[in-house]
């Protein structure tokens, strides 16, 4: 199976701030990323796939980047409806499918 | 516009077993797969399984492997997932999730909580 490491599992930053989500593959998973947020109760969203691809409607301040095992998630200019947890999820080995652990973002 | 509506909170005992729904519609329920994901109260998101709509394979996260079954009922555009010798640690919001387009997820169900306690 391939493991899907996540870092940091927190991260407190202010509004405006510029913030960057890590998630390091077990093996390689060719761009085969997608990025969620999440806000308590409510079902994930997803925010990007093939790594770095904006899903409609999701705002240009977040991007992706990454190849091979490594990839990021950044939020350019942090809004208050930023703060949530995110996670990755690769989806390579479809159909079997791993989230990383997720990041917690909160206000400073 | 794509809708997946999952069934009811439930309560069980340990060793009992559930049946969670998650009804289908605004598209061609058997072109695509549903996967099943679940989050402990507290915790991580944590993918469970999926099941083609169209041929009914299915592929299961290997902890659930022997505890969970996945199915669909094409008459009713409706998956279900159930789980057995339910354990206090399955306590969690299950949800069903889809995407027309790829291997992740744009649409979701609203997430059932299943309590298991004694």
């Amino acid at each position: 199976d391939i493991q899907m490491t996540q870092s940091p599992s927190s991260l407190s930053a202010s509004v405006g701030d510029r913030v960057t989500i890590t998630c390091r593959a077990s093996q390689g998973i060719s761009n085969s990323l997608a990025w969620y947020q999440q806000k308590p109760g409510k079902a994930p969203k997803l925010l990007l796939y093939a790594a770095s691809r904006l899903e409609s409607g999701v705002p240009s301040r977040f991007s992706g980047s990454g190849s091979g095992t490594d990839y990021t998630l950044t939020i350019s200019s942090l809004q208050p409806e930023d703060f949530a947890t995110y996670y990755c999820q690769q989806y390579y080995s479809t159909p079997m499918y791993t989230f990383g652990q997720g990041t917690k973002l909160e206000i400073k | 516009q794509v809708q997946l509506v999952q069934s009811g909170a439930e309560v069980k005992k340990p060793g009992a077993s559930v049946k969670v729904s998650c009804k289908a519609s605004g598209y061609t329920f058997t072109s695509y797969g549903i996967s099943w994901v679940r989050q402990a109260p507290g915790q991580g998101l944590e993918w469970m399984g999926w099941i083609s709509a169209y041929n009914g394979n299915t592929n299961y996260a290997q902890k659930l492997q022997g505890r969970v079954t996945m199915t669909t009922d094409t008459s009713t555009s409706t998956a279900y997932m159930e789980l057995r010798s339910l354990r206090s640690d399955d306590t969690a919001v299950y949800y069903c999730a889809m995407n027309l387009f790829g291997d992740y997820w744009t649409h979701w169900g609203q997430g059932t909580l299943v309590t298991v306690s004694s």
